[in-house]
């Protein structure tokens, strides 16, 4: 079974448009990580969120935890088509005996 | 342009070939990693070093085997691999066991 999953797997959006991503955990967070992954390349480090509540906007990028820290969201407003890629969410499980994990990822596609 | 340099970029070898892949990061980081990552899959953790020791090994096989010469590189040697290890290699690295990981541009590695 997967600790984190991502919804949706998949998204294609027209330029313009705000999209949301979401990542749930079963298990408390103490460390929420959002990355970016064009294909065949390196991630690239968006966000960090470690509170409850916690909230983090770089350009048109927004990431929150929710209060319980299981559930991350990242929204995208006005998407542009150097918005597409894949979107991953990580977390570190050291706490519950297991080491950095990430979700499935979301593939996004922008249409111009 | 990543701050963490993986060489080489492709690597095609045999299944008796011995090989290493590189990795160098200057940003005084402490904490190294070395994923894999399948096709449409996520990455997935293979090895930590923390203060140049060995901190992590998720049962990877011993065809793989990690080195840390000092703090700024980090090397897997390769030695009779399979095809199935035919994968994108991610190199990160962070300012210790905590915080963001940051990756470089892997090597894509293909086994005959």
């Amino acid at each position: 079974s997967q600790e984190l999953e991502q919804s949706p797997q998949s998204l294609i959006v027209q330029e313009g448009k705000n999209l949301t991503i979401n990542c749930t955990s079963s298990k408390t967070l103490y460390g929420l990580y959002w990355y970016k992954q064009k294909y065949g390349e390196g991630l690239i480090f968006l966000m960090m969120l470690q509170k409850g509540g916690e909230e983090k906007s770089h350009e048109k990028i927004t990431a929150k935890l929710d209060e319980k820290k299981q559930q991350s969201s990242l929204h995208i407003t006005a998407s542009q088509p150097s918005h597409a890629g894949i979107y991953l969410c990580g977390a570190d499980f050291r706490n519950y005996g297991q080491n950095f994990v990430f979700g499935p990822g979301t593939r996004l596609s922008v249409l111009p | 342009d990543t701050e963490v340099t993986q060489t080489p970029k492709h690597l095609v070898m045999g299944m008796t070939n011995k090989k290493s892949l590189k990795c160098e990061q200057h940003m005084g980081h402490r904490a190294m990693y070395w994923y894999k990552q399948k096709a449409k899959k996520p990455p997935e953790l293979m090895f930590v070093y923390s203060y140049e020791k060995l901190s992590i090994n998720e049962s990877v096989p011993s065809r793989f085997s990690p080195e840390c010469p000092n703090s700024s590189l980090l090397n897997l040697h390769l030695h009779a691999l399979q095809p199935e290890d035919s994968a994108l290699y991610l190199c990160a690295s962070s300012r210790d066991r905590e915080g963001p990981q940051h990756f470089g541009d892997g090597t894509r590695l293909s086994i005959l």
